[in-house]
């Protein structure tokens, strides 16, 4: 079974730093893997998606990811941070063993300091 | 044009009432979803439905029962409500089940059960 884990349910960043999200997948099968961003009161919105194809992925506002296998890894960067990045970013993964099940982590609240 | 709408956005209602959630997602899409977020951010999926056909259904009283009317449809009614059933509630839509399609979300339904 699939399962994601991030480490850090929140970072705290200046603005204008990097900003680094870390996530962790289990899948015995290479999976699909998401991240999207939860911003007050709203729903998620996708940022990115791993699906096969070039290991690093470039999603909206700048945000980045890179697929490693080998570590089984779904980091999400971003160069330097906007006060706007401030919200609950969520990994997600995806793979047959699961059905169309996608699973969940936990989240990371990202904030941003003046 | 809100592409996945459910109302109402907030619900407050004693407990043992029975209440409903509704959405709708105008996107044409094949595949519609319930996810509870708990108040830790946890996000878990309840139901997925697939052309009308409910293809998820995880372990969740069954108290809690979907009903897909169409494709562009997917309420969940609450029987019973208890304390625990407080939380924010998702509706989402994708294109098809596949694993690697993004899901667009609804802004949540928070519901508050005294």
């Amino acid at each position: 079974a699939q399962s994601v884990t991030q480490l850090g349910s929140h970072v705290s960043v200046s603005e204008g730093a990097l900003v680094l999200l870390r996530c962790n997948y289990s899948s015995s099968v290479p999976p699909y893997l998401f991240w999207y961003v939860q911003y007050p009161n709203q729903g998620l919105q996708l940022l990115l998606k791993y699906t096969s194809a070039a290991t690093l992925v470039k999603g909206i506002n700048g945000f980045e990811a890179e697929f490693k296998k080998s570590e089984t890894s779904f980091h999400l960067t971003k160069p330097s941070a906007h006060m706007s990045d401030a919200a609950e970013y969520f990994c997600a993964v995806s793979d047959r063993g699961g059905g169309f099940k996608t699973i969940f982590g936990a989240g990371t609240r990202l904030f941003v300091k003046a | 044009d809100t592409a996945v709408s459910q109302t109402p956005k907030y619900l407050v209602t004693q407990m043992g009432n029975d209440k409903s959630i509704k959405c709708e997602q105008n996107l044409g899409h094949d595949t519609m979803y319930w996810y509870k977020q708990d108040s830790k951010k946890f996000l878990k999926i309840m139901f997925s439905y697939n052309n009308k056909e409910l293809i998820i259904n995880e372990t969740v009283p069954n108290r809690f029962s979907p009903k897909s009317p169409d494709k562009a449809h997917l309420n969940l009614h609450i029987n019973s409500l208890e304390l625990g059933d407080s939380a924010v509630y998702f509706c989402a839509s994708s294109l098809r089940p596949d694993m690697n399609t993004e899901a667009f979300f609804g802004q949540g339904t928070r519901l508050t059960v005294v």
